[in-house]
């Protein structure tokens, strides 16, 4: 099975800040990564598709990079709806796996 | 409005068996490829299940296999989860998820999701 783990495990910025959360892959899964945002009490939301690609309707300030096995999630400009927990998800085989979420919260 | 419901959610004893059901609407649901996916309490996200659209590809985690089986019925657009032979460790709010048009693209629909918890 494939491991996902993400850093930091939490992070408080101040609104306005550029947040940048890393997820990596224990092998190569090409590109096929996608993030999600969790509010609590909420079912995820589909950020990033195919590592890059942003879902309809996602604000711009989303944005995603990376292949192979590192990966990168940035929230160009942090508003106070970002607060939230973060996961990577690997869709290049199956068991699908998560990694262990970000928590991002406003300092 | 695309839409996935669940239901069937509950308190069961250790051993106990129960069925979930995920309600789809708002899209051709027979041409959807889906997923269940649980949260444990205070946990992440752990995907649990996967159907393709016509049911002949189906997978399930380790943690769930031989116990759990997942169904669907295109003429009721529902998603079934059989649970057998539950555990305290199955504990979880589950989720049923729409795979995306590419399979991986990842679950661009959720459901808001069904508690099942397994206490004596």
């Amino acid at each position: 099975d494939i491991q996902m783990t993400q850093s930091p495990s939490s992070v408080s910025a101040s609104v306005g800040d550029r947040v940048t959360i890393t997820c990596r892959a224990s092998q190569d899964i090409n590109s096929w990564l996608a993030w999600y945002q969790q509010k609590p009490g909420k079912a995820p939301k589909l950020l990033i598709y195919a590592a890059s690609s942003l879902q309809s309707g996602v604000p711009l300030r989303f944005s995603g990079s990376g292949s192979g096995t590192d990966f990168t999630l940035t929230i160009s400009s942090l508003q106070p709806e970002d607060c939230a927990t973060y996961y990577c998800q690997q869709a290049n085989s199956f068991p699908r796996t998560f990694g262990p979420g970000t928590k991002v919260d406003i300092k | 409005e695309v839409q996935l419901v669940e239901s069937g959610g509950g308190l069961v004893q250790p051993g106990g068996s129960l069925r979930l059901s995920c309600a789809a609407s708002g899209f051709t649901f027979s041409i959807f490829n889906m997923n269940w996916v649980r949260q444990a309490p205070g946990k992440g996200l752990e995907w649990v299940s996967y159907i393709s659209s016509s049911s002949s590809t189906i997978y399930y985690a380790d943690s769930v296999k031989g116990r759990f089986t997942i169904s669907r019925d295109n003429a009721k657009n529902s998603l079934y989860l059989q649970m057998n032979s539950l555990r305290d460790e199955d504990t979880a709010v589950y989720y049923c998820a729409r795979g995306t048009t590419v399979t991986v693209y990842g679950m661009d629909v959720w459901g808001q999701g069904t508690t099942v918890t397994v206490s004596s």
